[in-house]
């Protein structure tokens, strides 16, 4: 089945700097990558996603790209905000749904004032 | 969005019992799924639950031990039997709603197992 890494961990990073996660994926079936936020006592929340038929998906201060022969996709988030301050999930789903999703293990993300 | 509620938000639970999860959403939806958090780690899917159906269950879960119901296309419900201290985790309810073609999920259920 599929299995996706996802690096770091943990990022720590001062308010305004840049934050870039990263994903690899193992399956090049897989078509559709989309990334949650989780804040604490919530459930994740769909922030950006990405289909294999496109490289790249700003979203304002969000930014997600995607190496399908790489098998790799990276979540870029500028001029981060305290409130940006989350645990997030980068996932990959070989189905034809939605929700037929293979996780990472997370990233949590901490942006010091 | 789909608005999705789970019941209860959290519980703690003695060994040996079991507890009922409920996940109400605000729509009709084909396809539910239930998945587990465990404490710091990621998202596991334990099934797929379709209204009319058997539940779908990935490997390592089995329906002795998470039975699921889906007796219509707003509601379903996963328990968890038999607990044991490893079955602390977070339990989530997700949907998907092809209005939207994104997945939404609730806010979990908090399961402690003593």
């Amino acid at each position: 089945g599929e299995n996706v890494e996802q690096h770091p961990s943990t990022l720590s990073v001062q308010e305004g700097d840049s934050a870039v996660i990263k994903c690899t994926y193992s399956d090049s079936a897989s078509n559709y990558f989309p990334w949650y936020k989780q804040e604490l006592g919530k459930g994740p929340q769909l922030i950006i996603d990405i289909r294999s038929n496109v490289g790249e998906k700003k979203d304002q201060r969000i930014a997600v790209t995607l190496n399908k022969t790489a098998k790799h996709f990276s979540l870029h988030i500028t001029e981060t905000q305290p409130e940006d301050s989350a645990v997030y999930f980068c996932a990959a789903s070989i189905g034809s749904g939605y929700s037929t999703l293979t996780f990472g293990k997370g990233t949590m993300l901490l942006v010091s004032p | 969005s789909a608005v999705i509620s789970q019941k209860p938000s959290r519980d703690i639970c003695q060994r040996g019992t079991s507890l009922t999860i409920q996940c109400q959403v605000d729509s009709q939806v084909t396809m539910m799924f239930w998945y587990r958090q465990q404490p710091g780690q990621s998202l596991t899917l334990i099934a797929t639950a379709n209204q009319g159906s058997e539940a779908t269950y990935e490997s390592g879960f089995v329906i002795d031990k998470f039975p699921i119901s889906r007796p219509n296309l707003t509601f379903s419900t996963l328990t968890v039997s038999n607990m044991s201290p490893e079955d602390s985790s977070i339990y989530l309810c997700s949907v998907e709603d092809t209005r939207y073609t994104e997945a939404f999920f609730g806010q979990g259920t908090r399961l402690t197992v003593v």
